[in-house]
C-alpha cells in the first residue's frame, strides 16, 4: 500500500467550476502538508503549505487538512484554463519540510 | 523570480555516455539539496539527499555508483548519470529547502538516452 494515495484523474471541468482535489495517507507522523502544481515537463510549483489540521486560504485556493481522517484537500474556486496542470499533494514528518512523500498527482483540465 | 536554477532543461545522449545536471540555489545557501526522478504520468520519487561537504545519502534501490552527486558549495549540487542507458531516460528534478522550511524545485531536466 502506498503511503499517499491520490486519484490520478484525469479530471475535466468547465471554466468557473469549483475543483476539489484530495489525498489520503497512512502515516500518522506526517505533520506538514503541501500542494504543488506542475505544468508539463516543468518543476513543481508550491501552491499551499499547511502544518497540522485546519484550513488555509490563499486567493482562489483553499487547503484543508484533517489529520484524524488522514485526509487532505485542495479546493480551487472560479477555475481558469490556466489552472490546467497536474496537482501533486506532498507531505512530510520532518521539521525541515524536506524528504517529501508525494501523491501520484491529479491531472486537471479546465475547459473554456 | 526563480529560487532554484537547474540546467540543462533537456539533454539527449548516446547509451554509455555520462551526463551532468546542475542545480543552483539562487536565493539562499543550502547545506542540503534533494534529487528526484519522475517517469511519465508518475509522481516524484526521491533519489538522494545531497549534503554539502559530505557524502550524499541515497534512497533504497538507487545505485550510488551510477548516480554521482557532488555538493561542491552551499549553492551548487550536481547529479551525474554515469554510463547512461535507455532505462535511465526520465525527468530529473532538484529541490532546495528554504529557510522557512518550504521546499522549492528546479525546472527539471528531461534526459533521453538513445
Amino acid at each position: 500500500q502506498k503511503e499517499v494515495e491520490q486519484d490520478p484523474g484525469p479530471l475535466s471541468v468547465p471554466e468557473g467550476a469549483i475543483v476539489s482535489l484530495n489525498c489520503t495517507y497512512s502515516n500518522s507522523a506526517f505533520q506538514y502538508f503541501m500542494w504543488y502544481r506542475q505544468y508539463s515537463r516543468k518543476g513543481p510549483e508550491l501552491l499551499m503549505y499547511t502544518y497540522s489540521s485546519g484550513n488555509k486560504e490563499d486567493g482562489r485556493f483553499t487547503a484543508q487538512v484533517d489529520k484524524s481522517s488522514k485526509y487532505i484537500s485542495l479546493f480551487i474556486r472560479d477555475s481558469q484554463p490556466s489552472d490546467s496542470a497536474t496537482y501533486l499533494c506532498a507531505m512530510t514528518q520532518e521539521t525541515s519540510g524536506s524528504r517529501l512523500t508525494f501523491g501520484e498527482g491529479t491531472q486537471l483540465t479546465v475547459n473554456p | 523570480g526563480a529560487v532554484v536554477s537547474q540546467h540543462p532543461s533537456w539533454v539527449i545522449c548516446k547509451s554509455g555516455t555520462s551526463v551532468k545536471i546542475e542545480c543552483r540555489s539562487l536565493d539562499f545557501q543550502a547545506t542540503t539539496m534533494f534529487w528526484y526522478r519522475q517517469f511519465p504520468k508518475q509522481s516524484l520519487m526521491l533519489m538522494a539527499t545531497s549534503n554539502e561537504g559530505s557524502k550524499a545519502t541515497y534512497e533504497q534501490g538507487v545505485e550510488k555508483d551510477k548516480f554521482l552527486i557532488n555538493h561542491a558549495s552551499l549553492t551548487l549540487s550536481t547529479l551525474t548519470v554515469t554510463s547512461a542507458h535507455p532505462e535511465d531516460s526520465s525527468f530529473y528534478i532538484c529541490s532546495v529547502p528554504s529557510t522557512n522550511e518550504k521546499l522549492f524545485f528546479g525546472s527539471g531536466t528531461q534526459l533521453s538516452v538513445l
